[in-house]
């Protein structure tokens, strides 16, 4: 069983949706929490970042962190074209802890905005 | 360039020969991390460099890879006798120490390499 689990998907959805992005994991330790976007053949980009649990909302961003269930969850809302992408879900343990900074990456999920 | 910036973007090679991959990370950060992302995967962990201590090599999936980091600068990743299965897109990363926070990574493009 891998750590952290993402839907796959892939999404396709009309231009002005609301998506949602979802991870699991299984590693209690992991405390903070991130999300990245890769455009095609381009390194992954940040998006967002939270600790613990609780909700962070940035734009038409916001992220979601439930520690008692292991879930995080992404929703974009009046989805757009340009929001076209794989999303990665990513995490890692707090300070002290071992590999503390390195990530744990969720296998990603593309998007797909139609006009 | 104020970006982590990776070279070559692309690499292709005949399986048995050796590679080297290079990472040059943003200018003032202290940790450098190397990733291989497999087609349609996430990104798997290799290496990790902090300051002067010792690398966190607990991703490297064989002896055949290895990587260098000189100070706080370039780092290189080495790959020996090359296999089909290393074929992947290679990324960086670069970060500050946010003082007991988990730091923030900036990522490079990447280097494609194909192993035929």
């Amino acid at each position: 069983q891998k750590e952290v689990e993402q839907d796959p998907g892939p999404l396709s959805v009309p231009e002005g949706a609301i998506v949602s992005l979802n991870c699991t994991y299984s590693n209690s330790a992991f405390q903070y929490f991130m999300w990245y976007r890769q455009y095609s053949r381009k390194g992954p980009e940040l998006l967002m970042y939270t600790y613990s649990s609780g909700n962070k909302e940035d734009g038409r961003f916001t992220a979601q962190v439930d520690k008692s269930s292991k879930y995080i969850s992404l929703f974009i809302r009046d989805s757009q074209p340009s929001d076209s992408a794989t999303y990665l879900c990513a995490m890692s343990v707090g300070a002290g802890g071992t590999s503390y900074g390195k990530l744990t990456f969720g296998q990603g999920t593309i998007l797909t905005v139609h006009p | 360039g104020a970006g982590v910036s990776q070279s070559p973007s692309n690499k292709v090679t005949e399986k048995g020969k050796d590679v080297e991959l290079r990472c040059d990370p943003i200018s003032g950060h202290t940790a450098l991390y190397w990733y291989r992302q497999r087609l349609g995967q996430g990104l798997e962990f290799l290496i990790y460099f902090q300051g002067n201590s010792a690398p966190d090599k607990s991703g490297l999936p064989s002896d055949r890879f290895s990587a260098e980091r000189t100070g706080e600068s370039v780092s290189t990743l080495t790959i020996q006798r090359t296999q089909q299965e290393d074929s992947a897109v290679y990324l960086c990363a670069s970060s500050v120490d946010l003082g007991g926070r988990t730091p923030l990574q900036f990522f490079g493009p990447g280097t494609r390499l194909t192993v035929l």
